[in-house]
């Protein structure tokens, strides 16, 4: 059974950097056959792909936030991280990982998510 | 603005059917697998229906997906209040190579 659990440092002050790391067990992250994906959700809204990671370190952004977000894959550890540099308040929200599954593209396995807050 | 459209909110009474829409377009449903995802209050989001129209093990068959061109549907009958929650449609967009959700749609049973 794949499980996924985002760790985050819960408050970021504005223009710092934030960082969530999510660790995968009873999965390998150098399988070919998924990406690694980071959404988000701020309070009351929906759901926002940030983008994901590769077993091959190949990624892909949102554009709205490709300048910021820097995504990496530590196979490992079996752990996946998440940099979003110059943050506002506008990036408060729950963070989730999701494993991606690359023919259907289907997030088949989340994380619990993890709540950041960006002060200022 | 999310890439894929859904109605805000849909409700119906208990034991009733409800249908929520998700309009996209060539580059994304047109070309790709939809998938729907549920996220209860408080709980992170899982998936009801992949490849379009299928199921996962432990999901009822109250629960159904379609797709048609640019456009899918979730159907959901013999609805209960524990159905209450925000449904989710979501797949990939081969132009832009992103992952891409509708805005969410909110499911009351009255």
């Amino acid at each position: 059974q794949v499980q996924l659990q985002e760790s985050g440092p819960g408050l970021v002050k504005a223009s710092e950097t934030l960082s969530v790391t999510c660790i995968v067990s009873g999965a390998s992250t150098r399988s070919s056959s998924y990406y690694w994906d980071w959404i988000r959700q701020s309070p009351g809204k929906g759901l926002e792909w940030i983008g994901n990671v590769y077993y091959n370190g190949n990624t892909h952004y949102n554009p709205s936030l490709r300048s910021r977000v820097t995504l990496s894959l530590d196979t490992s550890k079996n752990l996946i991280s998440l940099k979003l540099n110059s943050v506002t308040a506008t990036d408060t929200g729950v963070y989730y990982c999701a494993r991606h599954e690359v023919w259907l593209h289907l997030l088949d396995s989340w994380g619990q998510g993890t709540l950041v807050t960006v002060s200022s | 603005q999310s890439v894929l459209t859904q109605p805000p909110s849909v409700s119906a009474a208990p034991g009733q059917k409800v249908i929520i829409s998700c309009s996209g377009s060539d580059s994304n449903i047109g070309n790709n697998y939809v998938s729907w995802y549920q996220q209860l209050p408080g709980k992170a989001p899982r998936y009801l229906i992949f490849d379009n129209n299928r199921r996962p093990s432990g999901i009822p068959d109250r629960f159904s997906g379609s797709k048609s061109g640019t456009s899918a549907t979730l159907g959901i009958t013999g609805l209960q209040t524990g159905d209450e929650a925000d449904y989710y449609c979501g797949t990939w967009d081969s132009s832009l190579n992103v992952g891409v959700f509708g805005g969410g749609t909110k499911l009351t049973v009255l």
